[in-house]
């Protein structure tokens, strides 16, 4: 299986600062047939379903605000918001699709400073 | 409305079946794969199934693998998780979820999910 951690557990950033988490992958989720990057963030707030921010490591969904973003490849990619607003309050989590299982890092939960 | 909606959920004791219902609505249902995905209480993300757009190719997470089974019936627009031998460490929030892209997919659409307690 392919293990996700993310880092740090927590973090608490002001508003209006930037943040970012870390994610790295056991093996690399770089599928080279197609030299795209098995990978997703999703955004959970309290008593809500998870929210597709990011796929393809770095594309952005539908309506999600151009303040997050997503780089990295292989094995370590990396979650931005650019500017923290307080409605971005919430556990933020990383996931390969490379293979199954199907596996997701543990969460970063984000808070205000 | 592009929606899914879980049911299903409720108190079972450890040893018993449920089983749990997605409906879909809004957009095509037979073209794209389904997850199940749960979530114990103040925990994180766990994949539990997939299966593909067309009930062909089904697959599990090694926690459930022999008790629980997926399955879909595209003429009603349905995603089923059949729940067989349950033990306390299942209780959670269940949630279907839509795959999107090739392989395994990421899941853009998400149901609101369904809690199941396994309890004596």
């Amino acid at each position: 299986d392919i293990v996700m951690t993310q880092s740090p557990d927590s973090l608490a950033v002001s508003l209006g600062e930037r943040a970012t988490i870390n994610c790295k992958s056991s093996q690399s989720v770089l599928y080279s047939s197609d030299n795209r990057n098995y990978f997703a963030w999703y955004q959970q707030k309290p008593g809500q379903p998870p929210k597709l921010l990011i796929y393809w490591a770095s594309t952005r969904q539908s309506g999600v605000p151009e303040r997050f973003s997503g780089s990295g490849s292989g094995t370590d990619f990396t979650l931005t918001i650019s500017s923290l607003q307080a409605e971005d309050v919430a556990v933020y989590y990383c996931q390969q699709y490379y293979t199954t299982p199907v596996t997701f890092g543990p969460g970063t939960k984000v808070d205000i400073k | 409305q592009v929606q899914l909606v879980e049911s299903g959920g409720g108190v079972v004791q450890p040893g018993r079946s449920l089983r749990l219902s997605c409906a879909a609505s809004g957009y095509s249902f037979s073209t794209n794969g389904m997850h199940w995905v749960r979530q114990a209480p103040g925990k994180g993300l766990e994949w539990v199934a997939l299966i593909w757009y067309d009930g062909s190719i089904k697959y599990y997470a090694d926690s459930v693998k022999g008790r629980f089974t997926i399955s879909r019936d595209n003429s009603e627009n349905m995603l089923y998780l059949q729940m067989n031998s349950l033990r306390v460490e299942d209780t959670a929030v269940y949630y279907c979820a839509r795959l999107m892209g090739p392989k395994y997919g990421y899941f853009d659409l998400w149901g609101r999910g369904t809690l199941v307690t396994v309890s004596s």
